[in-house]
């Protein structure tokens, strides 16, 4: 399967600042990639699909101008968090979509990052 | 609104035994459903699939089963192995979505021994 990353890996930061994760592919070119926030001992909830070079498609109830994404090349996306706040603090997951062995669904998952907001 | 739901938060399973992990969706568009195995502070990892026309899908010790008209799923793992202790999703994909996947909230496997 491929191969992604995501930096950092957890993330300290005070209200109201900015937090930029980056989510790469190492070995393979996407054209989609996922960003997935998890609270604790919750389900993986879809923030927005990253496009290469177009703008993102986010889902409803998450707030576009709070969560900025770019994917500006085939291997990098990331997502930025604005004006942070402690109701922020998540576990922050991305995929590639849609690429797999045997199936045309199977995305695969970077590590995560950790973002507290103190 | 869960489309997706595992009804049983954890599981408790004796090694060697068979572990059954049950999954429930509500859309009917729903055509493609996926296992995966998340450890804690760790993305998940990609474990089985199954399409929709089929209701068995088999992949070493997972075996995964679908049942479209009761609208339910299964991951069957056998042998348990202490390893396999981890969070367990499941995931669904509707025809024309893209890819994209709606999770379930998980179940937590722990074999014990």
């Amino acid at each position: 399967g491929a191969v992604v990353s995501q930096h950092p890996s957890w993330v300290i930061c005070k209200s109201g600042t900015s937090v930029k994760i980056e989510c790469r592919s190492l070995d393979f070119q996407a054209t989609t990639m996922f960003w997935y926030r998890q609270f604790p001992k919750q389900s993986l909830m879809l923030m927005a699909t990253s496009n290469e070079g177009s703008k993102a498609t986010y889902e409803q109830g998450v707030e576009k101008d709070k969560f900025l994404i770019n994917h500006a090349s085939l291997t990098l996306s990331t997502l930025t968090v604005t004006s942070a706040h402690p109701e922020d603090s998540s576990f922050y997951i991305c995929s590639l979509g849609g690429h797999g062995g045997g199936g045309y669904n199977e995305q695969f998952f970077g590590p995560g990052t950790r973002l507290t907001v103190l | 609104d869960q489309q997706v739901k595992q009804n049983s938060p954890s599981l408790s399973v004796q090694e060697g035994r068979i572990s059954i992990l049950n999954c429930d969706y509500t859309n009917s568009m729903f055509d493609y459903f996926l296992w995966y195995k998340k450890y804690p502070a760790e993305g998940p990892t990609f474990l089985i699939s199954i399409s929709s026309i089929k209701d068995k899908n088999e992949d070493g010790r997972f075996t995964v089963f679908l049942n479209k008209s009761a609208k339910h799923l299964s991951l069957h793992i056998v042998p348990s192995q202490p390893g396999d202790s981890a969070v367990y999703f499941c995931a669904a994909s509707a025809i024309g979505t893209a890819s994209k996947l709606t999770f379930g909230t998980g179940t937590r496997l722990q074999v014990t021994l």
